[in-house]
């Protein structure tokens, strides 16, 4: 595609419910980055995958947090038993080069209550 | 731990004077930075970078400068524009063998008053 898709754009969702987030990079980008954005606060970095594997998964919050990422491009982000503190700005990214180039995509705002 | 630091959360700067946005960081590992813009609602966007190999990168109204010894990054927009109003992150890249991400600070909002 053009860019970065994640969807939804906006998620609700209740305290202990499960929720899966959705990324689209761009076709051909090899390396794919979750982060998000809490509020005030800055980037945090989350996991990076370099084709389907995950070398660095080292900023996921807790074992509640999970990705996978399948056939070199689509990734999920999963977040069981969602607390409020996991309310956010969601934020993927990818890049044909690691590290450099990131596109990013318009983040999935998500909402526990 | 944050590695990447911007000390300042807001800016405000009359339109056609200069913005500096100032960033500081720990670790001396950090080969590469990077600025990015970024409008509510929608993903950061690439602005300017430098390698450590220099001391400064300009690009039309934008430059940024760095201070090795000082761990310290600066972009300076001149002049400043209304649509230059926005969130602007700084980040920090590993030489390659290391890990493969950016390291980014907490932003700061920067608003160009008319």
């Amino acid at each position: 595609g053009a860019g970065v898709s994640q969807s939804p754009s906006n998620k609700v969702t209740e305290k202990g419910k499960d929720v899966e987030l959705r990324c689209d990079p761009i076709s051909g980008h090899t390396a794919l980055y979750w982060y998000r954005q809490s509020l005030g606060q800055g980037l945090e970095f989350l996991i990076y995958f370099q084709g389907n594997s995950a070398p660095d998964k080292s900023g996921l919050p807790s074992d509640r947090f999970s990705a996978e990422r399948t056939g070199g491009s689509v990734s999920t982000l999963t977040i069981q038993r969602t607390q409020q503190e996991d309310s956010a700005v969601y934020l993927c990214a990818s890049s044909s080069n690691p590290g450099y180039g990131y596109t990013f995509g318009s983040g999935t705002r998500l909402t526990v209550v | 731990d944050q590695q990447v630091k911007q000390n300042s959360p807001s800016l405000s700067v009359q339109e056609g004077r200069i913005s500096i946005l100032n960033c500081d960081y720990t670790n001396s590992m950090f080969d590469y930075f990077l600025w990015y813009k970024k409008y509510p609602a929608e993903g950061p966007t690439f602005l300017i970078s430098i390698s450590s190999i220099k001391d400064k990168n300009e690009d039309g109204r934008f430059t940024v400068f760095l201070n090795k010894s000082a761990k310290h990054l600066s972009l300076h927009i001149v002049p400043s524009q209304p649509g230059d109003s926005a969130v602007y992150f700084c980040a920090a890249l590993a030489p390659p063998g290391r890990a493969q991400k950016l390291v980014f600070g907490q932003g700061t909002r920067l608003t160009i008053n008319p």
